[in-house]
Parts: C-alpha cells; sequence; structure tokens
C-alpha cells in the first residue's frame, strides 16, 4: 500500500515560472517530511525537508509547503530553470523508524 | 572524497544466475539501504541494516539477500529467485533516525 501519493505524475513548465508538486498521506504519526531530487541514470539526493511544527521551509528557489489538517505538504520551485529538470520525490518517515516510504515520482520538465 | 559507491554501473546476468551488487561508504554512517527502482514505481526499499550484523526486511525483500559483515559495506545479492530482477538498484546509507540519507550513483541489472 501506497503511504504517499504524488501528483501530478508529470509536470511542463516554462523557464521562470512555478513547479508546484504535491503529496498526501495518510498517517498522522509521520513527522518528517523529506523532498528528494533525481536526475536521470543518477541517485536521488535530499533537496529539502521539514518537521510538522512549521508550516513552510525556504531554500533557496526551493520551498515546502506542510498542511498538517489536510495531511498533504507541496513543494514549489519559483522561477524554474531548465537545470531543475529531473524527478522529484516525497517521503514520509515517522520518528520510531528509520526508514523513508517514497512516493512513486514527479517528472518535471523545465522548457526554454 | 566521502560517499558511496557502487559497482558495477552495469550488470548483465543470464535467468537463473545469482548476482551481487556491492555498496561501500566511507561516511561512517550507522545504517544501510537498498532500493529498487522501476519506471513509474518510485523507489521500494528491499532490505536495511541499522548495525553491523543485523538487518530486516525491507517490502520487497522476497528472492534478495544481503550481509552487514563490516560498518562500510552492506552487498546485496540477486538470487534465481527473484522473478523480475531487471531494475535499477540503488544504496544510500545515514547516520541515524530521519537523517538525510546518502545515495549511490545506482547499478543497472538487466536480465538476459
Amino acid at each position: 500500500q501506497q503511504q504517499v501519493k504524488q501528483s501530478p505524475q508529470s509536470l511542463i513548465v516554462q523557464k521562470g515560472g512555478i513547479s508546484i508538486i504535491n503529496c498526501a498521506y495518510e498517517n498522522t504519526a509521520f513527522d518528517y517530511f523529506p523532498w528528494y531530487q533525481q536526475f536521470p541514470g543518477k541517485g536521488p539526493a535530499l533537496l529539502i525537508a521539514i518537521r510538522p511544527d512549521v508550516s513552510e521551509k525556504k531554500e533557496g528557489r526551493f520551498t515546502i509547503s506542510f498542511n498538517k489538517s489536510a495531511k498533504q505538504f507541496s513543494l514549489h520551485i519559483m522561477d524554474s530553470q531548465p537545470g531543475d529538470s529531473a524527478t522529484y520525490f516525497c517521503a514520509v518517515s515517522d520518528h520510531g523508524n528509520n526508514r523513508l516510504a517514497f512516493g512513486k515520482g514527479n517528472q518535471v520538465v523545465v522548457i526554454p | 572524497d566521502g560517499g558511496i559507491t557502487q559497482s558495477p554501473k552495469y550488470l548483465f546476468r543470464k535467468e537463473g544466475q545469482n548476482v551481487t551488487l556491492s555498496c561501500e561508504q566511507n561516511l561512517n554512517h550507522d545504517a544501510m539501504y537498498w532500493y529498487r527502482q522501476d519506471p513509474g514505481q518510485g523507489l521500494r526499499l528491499i532490505y536495511y541494516s541499522q548495525i553491523v550484523n543485523d538487518f530486516q526486511k525491507g517490502d520487497i525483500a522476497e528472492g534478495y539477500s544481503v550481509s552487514r559483515e563490516k560498518k562500510e559495506s552492506f552487498p546485496l545479492t540477486v538470487t534465481s529467485a527473484q522473478k523480475n530482477p531487471t531494475a535499477f538498484y540503488l544504496c544510500a546509507s545515514n547516520q541515524g533516525r530521519q537523517d538525510e540519507q546518502f545515495f549511490g550513483p545506482g547499478t543497472r541489472l538487466t536480465v538476459l
């Protein structure tokens, strides 16, 4: 059973635009919400992560928005660049667990 | 340079053969993980180890085996019992609960 669901499956954005990808989860015990970025043929790398004590976290052009009541969190990529074209995975875990459960991924394509 | 190495990058195997994928880390991390990635399926956890000489099954352990005899090494054996082994295999490590997972570059296994 998928513990986290991502949407949309793929996204095409113009350079300079905003990319928004979403994740939804069910288990309220989850308390760690990272986003990983993966380029073709490479391993994923942590992009940004949030814990439920804050509703938003920003690092450069990347922002996580967290809605605890809706059990959703999203990644916003501001001023999207062609170099941001990648697959983005959200993940969840709870404090008692060293495992991450990953979503199926969102493919983002930024066109010049 | 600290990091995770996986070898080989590409691996071809005949049906019915066992094959072992290598994963080595020099980050001094306690925990190590093996994931399988298929198109559109995200990352699925095969096995993980939180300490030397101990490991646990993930979500799709059938047809796979691991060992953790040294802190820096976590080899994965894909056995002939794995029905559909062709996939991209990723190894990761981290220091502890909910810490960033660092990924290796992956091994692409193809069964001929």
